[in-house]
């Protein structure tokens, strides 16, 4: 039973490009959450989907999008890309929808250096 | 000030010392994670709790709702339990609030 799966693992660009990252949730899980960790820091949150839809948004600019599939896998966009988007970007997945009591399963990560 | 504090950010111990890592929050939650992060990047989740205190293995957390203040203590320590501790709480509908995490090293 795989876990939570994301790609790639790393990934180089430059200012100005754009990015796609992908996860696959645990599987069985419907609810897929984005999170950025900066070097040395706790994860952010970025947004969280459920049902195809993003539900909940932490503080990041519309340059970050998501779109969510109907197997429950999750992409994680961002455009114009700056400098301060080098992270470690974390997805989590949980089963049971928004209000679920159930843990969230991590992935991995994938690292994303800009230059 | 953050809503969730950890401390120590960094701790440094010898094989088979007690670990204790702190973390106070400063808002409402639904529960609180313990996480390990290991240097690679990959995050595992060590508790979920709401209330009270929970076991496993060398692991212990413990969460005190009134006073907003949970413990995660480690008996026993060995090298391989050297990475980094997260706490994080959760509000509402599965969003996260994490720590700044706890860079833990034990020495042999």
């Amino acid at each position: 039973d795989a876990g939570v799966t994301q790609s790639p693992t790393h990934l180089i660009k430059t200012r100005g490009q754009q990015v796609t990252l992908r996860c696959s949730p645990k599987s069985g899980h419907d609810t897929v959450s984005w999170y950025q960790q900066a070097l040395g820091q706790g994860p952010q949150f970025i947004f969280q989907y459920y049902e195809e839809e993003e539900r909940q948004r932490g503080n990041f600019p519309d340059r970050f999008s998501g779109h969510q599939f109907p197997n429950y896998s999750s992409e994680l966009n961002v455009n114009a890309l700056l400098l301060g988007d080098s992270a470690l970007y974390l997805c989590a997945s949980s089963l049971g929808g928004l209000f679920s009591n159930q843990p969230q399963h991590f992935g991995d990560g994938t690292r994303l250096s800009i230059l | 000030k953050n809503e969730v504090e950890q401390s120590p950010q960094n701790l440094t111990a010898q094989e088979g010392e007690f670990i204790t890592i702190n973390c106070s929050y400063s808002v409402g939650i639904s529960a609180l994670h313990w996480l390990q992060q290991h240097p690679g990047g990959g995050i595992v989740s060590l508790f979920m709790l709401s209330s009270g205190k929970k076991k496993h293995g060398r692991l212990i957390a413990t969460i005190n709702i009134q006073e907003k203040h949970s413990s995660l203590h480690i008996t026993a320590s060995h090298p391989r339990d050297s990475a980094v501790y997260i706490c994080a709480v959760r509000q509402g509908a599965q969003k996260l609030v994490f720590g700044q995490g706890t860079r833990l090293t034990i020495n042999p």
